[in-house]
């Protein structure tokens, strides 16, 4: 079977820094992603892992240790507008995209 | 960058009609393209894989004969909602790729489908 776990929601505030854990059992592995999903809009690229490590992109990184099937999420300086939907999807063996279910992140004031 | 045109955004059809979305690559060649569906606070769950000039391949559970995928082109993939039903609302995205990159997959903006 396939199963991506990740935290349900998070709350974090403005200028802070979070962390979202996102563990995964998958059929084969080809990468992971990160997604940004607003309210009612699609998917927004944020990253894409295929090797181990941490990567870097501006106020964004993601982690990843394939041994573990552990990723994560890092953001650092957080803003109001980063009050979305994160989803850890999986780039199984057959080339599809698998999501998990994502963590909703609040930001407060 | 990559760009995918998914058309309409929203739609609202009465409970036994058919819709279709389309969803088009810009300026790339997708080769293969990918169609899910998001129900309200849920992830996307991938329905379908098409491949241009062949038949989908849908993902369990997924009526075939219900969800009409059609491939015709490098550049557009259709999606025919046939007899939809007020369960069949929904948030559909389609996906293309066609790029060497592993990580070369753009999104449409989407299609909120409301049925009544």
């Amino acid at each position: 079977g396939q199963n991506i776990d990740q935290p349900t929601e998070m709350t974090a505030t403005e200028g802070a820094i979070v962390q979202i854990n996102c563990t995964y059992q998958t059929s084969g592995f080809n990468g992971l992603f990160w997604y940004q999903q607003h309210a009612g809009e699609a998917p927004t690229f944020l990253s894409y892992n295929v090797l181990d490590g941490l990567e870097e992109k501006g106020r964004f990184s993601s982690f990843l240790s394939r041994s573990k099937g552990y990723s994560y999420l890092l953001l650092k300086e957080l803003q109001m507008k980063d009050s979305a939907s994160y989803l850890c999807a999986v780039l199984n063996r057959d080339d599809k995209i698998i999501f998990g279910k994502g963590t909703r992140l609040h930001i407060l004031p | 960058g990559a760009v995918v045109s998914q058309h309409p955004s929203w739609v609202i059809c009465k409970s036994g009609t058919s819709v279709k979305i389309e969803c088009r690559s810009l300026d790339f060649q997708a080769t293969t393209m990918f169609w899910y569906r998001q129900f309200p606070k849920q992830s996307l769950m991938l329905m379908a894989t098409s491949n241009e000039g062949s038949k989908a391949t849908y993902e369990q559970g997924v009526e075939k004969d219900k969800f009409l995928i059609n491939h015709a082109s490098l550049t557009l993939s259709t999606l025919t909602v046939t007899s939809a039903h007020p369960e069949d609302s929904s948030f559909y995205i389609c996906s293309a790729t066609g790029r060497q990159e592993r990580w070369g997959y753009t999104f449409g903006s989407g299609t909120r489908l409301t049925v009544v």
